[in-house]
């Protein structure tokens, strides 16, 4: 099984300044690797797929880099609406996914 | 409106079963591969269970392996999951999600989500 992990586990964040997001795969999954947003109470969304296509309505603001095992979620100015929980998953090996275990985003 | 609702959930004993079912409308639901995705209260997610669109491919997570059964009717455009031998670290909001079709392929990242069922084992 693959191995997703996170960091850091909470960032703390002042509005209009650039988050920035890691996540790690125990091996390489290409660029299988999807980031999702969760607020509480909701149901997650996806962001970023493919590592980097950003996903249906999504702002440009989110970004998504890397390939292989080394994994960034950039958000260049945070909005009111961006402070949540974001987690990434890989989905390189059909039908055996992992979700890394998520990176809190709250307001500094 | 592409929409999933999920089903089924409650209290249960350990060691008993429940069945989970998952309601899909707006999509083509035969031509998707669905997926099970659960979180423990105040969790992170973890990946239960996925089907490919004919029934032909499953998967399961190690910690439900043998124990929980993934299965669709596209003929009713549902999905279903039969959990058997429950235990309390079952216990979790459990969610279906659809996979993403980006116009050229299929993609296993989630881009539509149910809202949940709620699974509690306890005696």
């Amino acid at each position: 099984e693959i191995v997703m992990t996170q960091s850091p586990a909470t960032l703390s964040v002042s509005p209009g300044e650039r988050a920035t997001l890691s996540c790690r795969a125990s091996q390489s999954v290409r660029s299988n690797l999807a980031w999702y947003q969760q607020k509480p109470g909701q149901a997650p969304r996806l962001l970023i797929y493919g590592a980097s296509t950003r996903a249906t309505g999504i702002p440009a603001r989110f970004s998504g880099s890397g390939s292989g095992s080394e994994f960034t979620l950039t958000i260049s100015s945070l909005q009111s609406e961006d402070f949540a929980v974001y987690y990434c998953q890989q989905y390189n090996n059909w039908p055996s996914f992992t979700f890394g275990p998520g990176t809190k985003v709250d307001i500094k | 409106e592409v929409q999933l609702e999920e089903s089924g959930g409650g209290l249960v004993q350990p060691g008993r079963s429940l069945r989970l079912s998952c309601a899909a409308s707006g999509f083509t639901f035969e031509n998707y591969a669905i997926h099970w995705v659960r979180q423990a209260p105040g969790k992170g997610l973890e990946w239960v269970s996925g089907i490919n669109y004919n029934s032909r491919s499953l998967g399961y997570a190690d910690s439900v392996k043998g124990r929980f059964t993934i299965s669709r009717d596209n003929a009713k455009n549902s999905l279903y999951l039969q959990m058997n031998s429950l235990r309390a670290e079952d216990t979790a909001l459990y969610f279906c999600a659809k996979e993403h079709y980006d116009g050229s392929g299929y993609i296993g990242a989630f881009d539509v989500w149910g809202q949940g069922t709620m699974v509690t084992v306890s005696s």
